[in-house]
This record gives C-alpha cells, sequence and structure tokens, in this order.
C-alpha cells in the first residue's frame, strides 16, 4: 500500500516569509500524481497544485511551489510572500493509475502578523 | 451555492443512537467518496461510488452503512457507535473516480461528529 508522510505537525511562518512543509510517499510505481491540499480553518479542502512524476519541471502555482524530487520520494510545499490566509491544514496526497487518492496526516500552519 | 454540501455541519450523539450524515454535490460528478479525518493521522479513504455502485469499502465497521440513491446524493448511516468514531467526516466528489488521479476532487466542508 502506498504511504504518505508528513513529518511536520505544526509549522509556523511570519508574514510576507517564505515557509516549506515536508513530504515524503511509498510507492514502486513509476507513474503517478501528487498534490498539496489546503484546509482553512472551518472551510472545504482545495487543491493548491498538482504535479506528475513524469514531468521533470516543478508545479508552480502564482506563491506556491514544490520541489520534486522522484528519485527521493520527497515533494515539498513552498509558500513564497506568506499571507494571513494561508493559515490552514495543508495534507499532501498521492495517486496512481486508477487507485484513489491517499492522504497524509496534514500539517498546521499558522501564518502570524 | 457551494459545489459540496454537507449535513449537519456537528453532530453529538450517544452510543445507542442512530444517525445520518448526509452530502449532497452540484457539480454533475458520478463518483463521490466518504473520508474520516481523526486528528494526526492520515484522511482515511472509507467508501466510494462510482456510477451509483460502491466501489470502494476499506474494511470499515458494519456500523457504518453508506446509501448512494443517486449521483448526487450520499448518506453515511450511523448507529451503535464508539467514541474513537469521534471525527470529522468529509465527503468529496469526482467527475468519474479516474478523474481523481488528477487530483480533481471537490470537497464539502465536513460533519464533525461526537460519540459521547
Amino acid at each position: 500500500a502506498q504511504t504518505v508522510t508528513q513529518s511536520q505537525p505544526e509549522m509556523s511562518v511570519q508574514e510576507a516569509e517564505t515557509v516549506t512543509l515536508s513530504c515524503t510517499y511509498d510507492t514502486s510505481e513509476n507513474n503517478y500524481y501528487l498534490f498539496w491540499y489546503k484546509q482553512p480553518p472551518s472551510r472545504q479542502m482545495i487543491l493548491v497544485i498538482r504535479q506528475e512524476a513524469y514531468k521533470q519541471q516543478n508545479a508552480t502555482e502564482n506563491r506556491f511551489s514544490v520541489n520534486f524530487q522522484k528519485a527521493a520520494k520527497s515533494f515539498s510545499l513552498k509558500i513564497s510572500d506568506s499571507q494571513l490566509g494561508d493559515t490552514a491544514m495543508y495534507f499532501c496526497a498521492f495517486c496512481q493509475n486508477n487507485n484513489d487518492m491517499r492522504f497524509g496526516a496534514g500539517t498546521r500552519l499558522t501564518v502570524k502578523p | 451555492e457551494t459545489g459540496v454540501t454537507q449535513t449537519p455541519r456537528h453532530l453529538v450523539m450517544g452510543m445507542t443512537n442512530k444517525k445520518s450524515l448526509k452530502c449532497e454535490q452540484h457539480l454533475g460528478h458520478n463518483a463521490m467518496y466518504w473520508y474520516k479525518q481523526s486528528a494526526k493521522k492520515p484522511l482515511e479513504l472509507m467508501f466510494v461510488y462510482n456510477f451509483k455502485e460502491q466501489t470502494e469499502n476499506n474494511s470499515v465497521p458494519s456500523r457504518f452503512s453508506p446509501e448512494c440513491p443517486n449521483s448526487s446524493h450520499l448518506f453515511l448511516h450511523l448507529h451503535t457507535l464508539q467514541p474513537e468514531d469521534s471525527a470529522l467526516y468529509l465527503c468529496a466528489s469526482s467527475q468519474d473516480r479516474g478523474s481523481a488521479n488528477t487530483g480533481e476532487l471537490f470537497f464539502g466542508e465536513g460533519s464533525r461528529l461526537t460519540v459521547l
């Protein structure tokens, strides 16, 4: 079974600074997808960014970017110029073939003013 | 109107009660999911329905009983629950089960369940 590990239960960052959330995963497959989801307090979980494993180029969405290290099975999320609205739980997720999405335990990020 | 709506948002029940969680999606999707979110644990996939047919049951205890009367509605019937079942229950949908590969999962806000 595929597993997703987020080793940082909680993190904090000052507004306008940069923070990196870690994620590692375990699989024997070569083709798969990786995701970061954001769950704001009492609000819906939404997709932040997606990476296809066959693409070497790291995905970027505005202030959010990933560092995808396929050999190391690492998929970290970098948030630049942190904003108060970035305060949320962040979940790393993994999906391959037609299997269902598997999530990590989440990292609670707090952006401090 | 949000795409995926869950009711109730909060539920407190005793171990002998019978209650149900409801999920409704207004996105025209054909796959719906129940996830259990417990503190400091990975999200647990419980059930998957694709075109109203249950395609996944991840060894969930029988005290949780899903029902999918149509592609837009998904229920989770609860009876004789245990305190350890207290958690946030998330409903999600996707166009179909395969499109979940591309991350196109849309979540509801969740139902916070407390079992006394």
